[in-house]
């Protein structure tokens, strides 16, 4: 079965830092793109970041630009999330998401096509 | 960043009702745009990528069409477990962006 198991989460004050774990399994980690997007409780979806199936790149939101990094252990099948300088806006549930491609004649499309359960983030003093 | 506006926001309806919701980009986006529900309390499902490719599992009554800027995502006789909120998304760029979500009610 293709899974997604997020971690890591919990109660933290402003100002302080959290790493998620994210552990892959059912399906060939290494080959996939994956992304990060979280959702505070009661509101919409947001994108904060991917990670390319060999780590040579990543992409952030600005909202968390030069606070978060996404990392990726492909020997372990893990993902990661490592977030500093936490503000109570980053209070949210925080999703893994795998990442999927397809190709037309003369385009590719990308869509997120599994998504973890979530890990709950609390940004309070 | 690209906005991705979804209307209606809410939406009352009943089982068996054929429902259409749109998803408008504030750019071209080609056909690189997702369909996901998410049911309280659980994880986005992704029902349609690419505008209109229906993903695996996911039942016949859902549909999508549309490209350039304006999607629609069409349930064609609702069922008691479609009552849900639906996410459009864009593909075409990074940041990606969402809608802001259509609540479907009974």
């Amino acid at each position: 079965e293709v899974q997604l198991v997020e971690s890591g989460g919990g109660l933290v004050q402003p100002g302080g830092s959290l790493r998620l774990s994210c552990a892959a399994s059912g399906f060939t980690f290494s080959r996939y793109w994956m992304h990060w997007v979280r959702q505070v409780p009661g509101k919409g979806l947001v994108w904060v970041s991917r990670i390319n199936n060999d780590e040579s790149r990543t992409n952030y939101a600005d909202s968390v630009k030069g606070r978060f990094t996404i990392s990726r252990d492909n020997a372990n099948n893990t993902l990661y999330l490592q977030m500093n300088s936490l503000r109570a806006e980053d209070t949210a549930v925080y999703y893994c998401v795998r990442g999927n491609y397809g190709s037309g004649t003369y385009y590719y499309y990308y869509y997120m096509d599994v998504w973890g359960k979530g890990t709950t983030v609390t940004v309070s003093s | 960043d690209i906005q991705m506006t979804q209307s209606p926001s809410s939406l009352s309806a009943s089982v068996g009702d054929r429902v259409t919701i749109t998803c408008r980009a504030s750019q071209i986006i080609d056909i690189s745009l997702n369909w996901y529900q998410q049911k309280p309390g659980k994880a986005p499902k992704l029902l349609i990528y690419a505008a209109s490719s229906l993903q695996s599992g996911v039942p016949s009554r859902f549909s999508g069409s549309g490209s350039g800027t304006d999607f629609s995502l069409t349930i064609a006789s609702l069922q008691p477990e479609d009552f849900a909120t639906y996410y459009c998304q864009q593909s075409f760029n990074i940041p990606r962006t969402f809608g802001q979500g259509t609540k479907l009610e009974i």
